[in-house]
């Protein structure tokens, strides 16, 4: 069965320090990840997805996630976290050989960055 | 170009009353898809359609109805609301249901309260 695993309900980090969010998976063959950012009180926004090739991938608003298919991990990353970046945060796979074409959601990483 | 349209934000429904929570894309998506959002569980799929015409069950379909009679349209329909049902809504849609690497897009939720 496919599933994600955001293994930090919370992670705080001072602004300007880098950051890390977790999120590892289980699903039969190879993958599509994503992540997805949360602002309170609004949808989910896009921010990046492997797809395949280079392990780095680049995202919106300097995140970037590193693709792990021995450790079956794809974690978020940023060298220098913003107070603005404080949001909900989600993990996201979808099988590519799916019919049904839906994303499994991990259940979230709230990130706050002190100032 | 205003990407997924979800109304009304926000809604308080009594128990038993009846609601459709309304979902409109005009980026001529192919796949539609309904989610709803509790804490600490992520998202979880309610319903999908892959075009006009076709929709089928996701994860949690109980209580909920869809029609897809358009490509543009994919109303939700709450049948006899429920205290279980108080959740956020996200409307969702792709380009293509073929390749499962295209991103998914995200409406800015529903906020729905059963008392």
């Amino acid at each position: 069965a496919q599933s994600v695993a955001q293994p930090e309900d919370q992670v705080n980090v001072a602004e300007g320090n880098p950051l890390t969010v977790k999120c590892t998976y289980s699903v039969s063959g190879n993958p599509y990840l994503f992540w997805y950012v949360q602002y309170p009180n609004r949808g989910l926004q896009f921010l990046l997805k492997y797809i395949t090739g280079d392990n780095l991938v680049k995202g919106s608003y300097g995140f970037e996630a590193e693709f792990n298919k021995s450790q079956t991990s794809f974690h978020l990353k940023k060298p220098s976290a913003l107070v603005s970046d404080s949001a909900l945060y989600f993990c996201a796979v979808r099988d590519r050989g799916s019919t049904l074409g839906r994303l499994y959601f991990g259940r979230g990483t709230q990130l706050t960055v002190w100032p | 170009n205003a990407g997924v349209t979800q109304t009304p934000k926000f809604q308080v429904l009594k128990t038993g009353q009846s609601m459709t929570l309304q979902c409109a894309q005009d980026m001529n998506h192919e796949y539609m898809s309904w989610y709803r959002q509790d804490p600490g569980m992520g998202l979880r799929l309610i319903h999908y359609s892959v075009g006009a015409g076709i929709t089928d069950q996701g994860e949690v379909p109980n209580g909920y109805n869809v029609s897809r009679s358009t490509t543009e349209d994919f109303p939700l329909r709450l049948l006899s609301a429920a205290p279980s049902q108080t959740s956020v809504y996200f409307c969702a849609s792709s380009y293509s249901f073929e390749s499962s690497g295209n991103t998914i897009y995200f409406g800015e939720g529903s906020w729905l309260t059963v008392v």
